[in-house]
């Protein structure tokens, strides 16, 4: 039992790039979520997906995409990459239902130069 | 909205010795549960400690224990016989109780241990 995976664990873009970052987890969690942690932020919520082919966005969505394929699966996608968007990336899951724990990844964190 | 603050950005203790971390938030809601996270130097996000909003008793786990005063929308964490295992950031978060699994984060309070 992995629990929730990351990659790539670091990442370097140059502005204007794309890139998917990757995360599964196997504990059958139909609630997954992105997370980004800035200095001085905490975590704030980027997208999230109550189950397969359900997506939803959090509160800083812009410049990010999401799909959900499969219950293990939920990668992050950056068209263009920015500045701005130089952080360290968290992906979470949980069941869906009750006072249940959410389970973090390790974290990417990616820089755009 | 759901807002959670933290208004310590930092706060150190002696070993063995008791902290206390705040945690205001604020909710129109009734029913929603409250956590603590920790966050050591490996990145990783590790829950402490989650408190239901129905629940009177104040939650607690071995050396870590919750002050909640819903009435005010206070949500503390005391850390007993503070160990240098201990020192980390710390997050509060808010979670409803209705719909998905949103947590909204407080900007984390990083705790140092002095041995």
């Amino acid at each position: 039992n992995a629990g929730v995976t990351q990659t790539p664990k670091f990442q370097v873009l140059k502005t204007g790039q794309s890139m998917t970052l990757q995360c599964a987890q196997d504990m059958n969690h139909e609630y997954m979520s992105w997370y980004r942690q800035d200095p001085g932020m905490g975590l704030r919520l980027i997208h999230y997906s109550v189950g397969a082919g359900i997506t939803d966005q959090g509160e800083v969505p812009n410049g990010y995409n999401v799909s959900r394929s499969t219950t293990e699966d939920f990668p992050l996608r950056l068209l263009s990459a920015a500045p701005s968007q130089t952080s360290v990336y968290f992906c979470a899951s949980s069941r869906l239902a009750g006072n249940n724990e959410q389970f973090f990844g390790p974290g990417t964190r990616l820089t755009v130069l | 909205a759901q807002t959670v603050t933290q208004s310590q950005p930092e706060m150190s203790v002696q070993e063995a010795e008791t902290v206390t971390l705040s945690c205001t938030y604020d909710t129109s809601e009734s029913d929603y549960y409250l956590f603590w996270y920790k966050q050591p130097p490996s990145r990783q996000m590790i829950l402490v400690i989650r408190q239901e909003a129905y629940k009177q008793q104040n939650a607690t786990e071995n050396r870590f224990s919750v002050n909640f005063q819903k009435a005010a929308k206070s949500f503390s964490l005391k850390i007993s016989d503070s160990q240098l295992g201990d020192a980390a950031m710390y997050f509060c978060a808010y979670r409803s109780a209705n719909g998905a699994q949103k947590l909204v984060f407080g900007q984390g309070t990083r705790l140092t241990i002095n041995p």
